[in-house]
């Protein structure tokens, strides 16, 4: 069966510390992999897009890294703002469909504290 | 400017309302997809189309009904709308032949059947 698995479920940090948010998934044939950020009330916005081949990826303060032979990805926070306060959703895509079927994790809420 | 818009953001009906949820994107993109999201928990996919005139059903049996007459327009409908249909509901696009297969999502319609 297809899923993805993330942890934690829920965390809270200090403004400008760093954090890491981890995926485990069991997708295949894989794709691709991305993480989403979901601010409460709004839809998901991509972060990160890392196919088979790409190990690491970022996007400003965002850095996910992929290590697609144990099935498992991260995304590390750096300096956290209060602005970073979301859910993070891990999202892996199957090629074993035309329809690109996404798969989608429950999502890390992380909250972020003055 | 090219977005993905849904109306309304919020809804609050009745038992028994028939109610139609807008989705529209000024992408060109060919396919769509309603997604349901209860708090805490991960999409599910309940309705996508590949074109015009093209709709199927996803993973999650959903009681609403789809139509895509225009390619821009998506519209999902609930003839008798019951407390159980409480939930958040996302609209996305992506375009055909992406090796991604990135989908953008719309703000979403929150939904509250009482």
């Amino acid at each position: 069966k297809n899923q993805v698995e993330q942890s934690p479920q829920s965390l809270i940090i200090l403004e400008g510390k760093n954090c890491t948010l981890q995926c485990n998934y069991t997708v295949s044939p894989f794709s691709n992999l991305r993480w989403y950020k979901q601010d409460t009330g709004r839809g998901p916005v991509s972060l990160t897009i890392m196919t088979f081949s790409e190990n690491t990826k970022s996007n400003g303060r965002y850095t996910a890294t992929l290590d697609a032979d144990t099935k498992q990805s991260s995304l590390h926070i750096t300096a956290s703002q209060l602005s970073d306060s979301a859910s993070y959703i891990c999202v892996v895509s199957d090629r074993g469909s035309t329809l690109g079927r996404l798969y989608f994790g429950r999502g890390t809420q992380l909250t972020v504290w003055p | 400017e090219a977005d993905i818009y849904q109306t309304p953001r919020y809804l609050v009906i009745g038992t028994g309302k028939k109610i139609t949820l807008e989705c529209s994107q000024t992408m060109g993109h060919d396919k769509m997809y309603w997604y349901q999201q209860d708090p805490g928990m991960e999409l599910h996919l309940i309705h996508y189309s590949y074109g015009v005139n093209s709709t199927e059903k996803g993973d999650l049996s959903s009681e609403s009904t789809v139509s895509r007459i225009r390619t821009e327009h998506f519209p999902l409908t609930l003839e008798s709308a019951r407390p159980s249909h409480t939930s958040q509901y996302l609209c996305a696009s992506s375009v055909d032949g992406s090796s991604y297969n990135e989908q953008f999502f719309g703000p979403g319609t929150r939904l509250t059947v009482l």
